[in-house]
């Protein structure tokens, strides 16, 4: 069964304090990885899809990258701007996307 | 506003009553799936359709939710006599293809059962 795990469940972070986002996944065959970043009372908004295993996408200061197992979302001197829930998400065989419980990310000034 | 766009943003009903929900896709976006999310719960997959016809919805309820996406109009979601337990929140997203290919999400409708 396809499975994603998202880790830690929430962190807490100082300004200009980076750090990393784990999404551990199992898949039959990997479909695409994705990133979403979501507001309180908003829909997922759309970070990064990665295909393939040593692949690394970039934007701002969000660095996503993706091996056989895993993938990593860093994040280099984050501001309070960036204080949402991160989800990660794998894609299923019929279309559809399996959503890790995500990690709620809090950045204080 | 080309996005992804739901309505009403949030229903109340009572016990028994009927819900639907509404999503329309991106412009261009011909492929629709509809995800519940639970209170401390990720995203569920519910329901995959295109255009007149339902490609995957083996993450929907059998009994009491159905959804369609007419060839004019946009997709609706349907849940029959609702329970307590069907308040959650309801996301529609849209893409342009099918796998693989990002989907974009509507901000979408807080459903609560009274």
């Amino acid at each position: 069964e396809d499975q994603v795990t998202q880790s830690p469940e929430a962190l807490r972070l100082q300004e200009g304090e980076s750090s990393s986002l784990n999404c551990s996944y199992t898949v039959s065959g990997l479909r695409g990885l994705f990133w979403y970043r979501q507001d309180p009372g908003k829909g997922p908004e759309f970070l990064f899809t990665l295909y393939s295993a040593g692949e690394e996408k970039e934007k701002e200061r969000l660095k996503a990258t993706l091996t056989k197992k895993e993938s990593f979302l860093h994040i280099t001197a984050p501001k309070p701007e960036d204080s949402a829930t991160y989800l990660c998400a794998v894609g299923g065989s019929q279309g559809n996307l399996i959503f890790g419980k995500g990690t709620k990310l809090s950045v204080k000034p | 506003n080309a996005g992804v766009m739901q309505n009403p943003r949030h229903l109340v009903r009572r016990r028994g009553q009927e819900a639907r929900l509404r999503c329309s896709p991106m412009k261009g976006h011909s492929h629709v799936y509809w995800y519940r999310q639970l209170p401390e719960e990720g995203l569920k997959f519910m329901v995959y359709l295109q255009k007149e016809n339902i490609i995957d919805e083996s993450g929907m309820p059998k009994e009491r939710f159905s959804a369609e996406f007419p060839k004019e109009g946009p997709s609706i979601l349907r849940i029959q006599q609702v329970v307590r337990g069907d308040s959650a929140a309801y996301f529609c997203a849209s893409s342009s293809q099918g796998s693989n290919q990002p989907q974009h999400f509507g901000d979408g409708t807080r459903l609560s059962i009274l």
